[in-house]
């Protein structure tokens, strides 16, 4: 079954404590983003990468990286959290970049 | 890119058809009008997309206005599990966002499907 999983599903975290979030898809998929869903300000992107080794700035990439060392795998690093990254967090992929999206279910993140 | 306007909110009795409108009056020639829908608890998920004539598929139908200024969804029996939020999306598929792959979600439509 075509799928972007990620993990944890949910998380609690205190203030300054880095933390992985992992989005991995089964589908060979070149093109992987991430997005943010927050009430009243809809999804938005943070990070996207077109391919291995190649990732880019989206609209709100302050507070985050990512890597894409495999086509599979693009996980969002939070280096030292803040409350204000408390949110809904998606990671999606494609193929072309314009493609379908197929996206994960979701991790919720709260920063303490 | 251009914007998408849609009603907050609509409702419908299940069983019935459903038409969900979207407002594009700034759409350029090389925006392609894309619907999403996020059932809760879960990510978005893809529903159909078109151009100028309109589309088909297993989940539902897409009518483009012949100015292109307006697109309508249309479920045509709608069950307990269309409830969700759906959000209709301009993709420049000609340049610009079209190439990055970003989706540039608004508010949409929370669907509520009433028994």
């Amino acid at each position: 079954e075509a799928q972007v999983t990620q993990n944890p599903r949910y998380l609690i975290t205190v203030t300054g404590k880095k933390l992985t979030v992992t989005c991995s898809q089964n589908m060979n998929h070149e093109y992987m983003s991430w997005y943010r869903q927050d009430p009243g300000l809809g999804l938005r992107q943070i990070y996207y990468s077109m391919n291995v080794e190649v990732t880019d700035k989206g609209d709100v990439p302050e507070g985050y990286k990512v890597s894409r060392k495999e086509k599979r795998n693009f996980p969002l690093i939070l280096e030292s959290p803040s409350p204000n990254q408390t949110s809904l967090y998606f990671c999606a992929s494609s193929s072309p970049p314009r493609g379908e999206a197929f996206f994960g279910q979701g991790t919720r993140l709260t920063v303490v | 890119d251009a914007k998408t306007t849609q009603p907050n909110s609509m409702e419908s009795n299940e069983e019935e058809p459903v038409h969900l409108p979207c407002n594009h009056s700034t759409i350029s020639g090389t925006d392609y009008i894309h619907w999403y829908r996020q059932l809760p608890s879960q990510g978005p998920e893809y529903v159909i997309h078109g151009l100028t004539s309109n589309v088909n598929n297993r989940m539902a139908s897409l009518a483009i206005a012949e100015d292109r200024k307006s697109s309508t969804l249309i479920l045509h029996r709608a069950t307990l599990r269309d409830a969700a939020v759906y959000y209709c999306i301009l993709r420049d598929e000609g340049g610009g966002s079209g190439n990055t792959g970003k989706l540039i979600f608004g508010q949409g439509t929370t669907l509520q499907v009433k028994p």
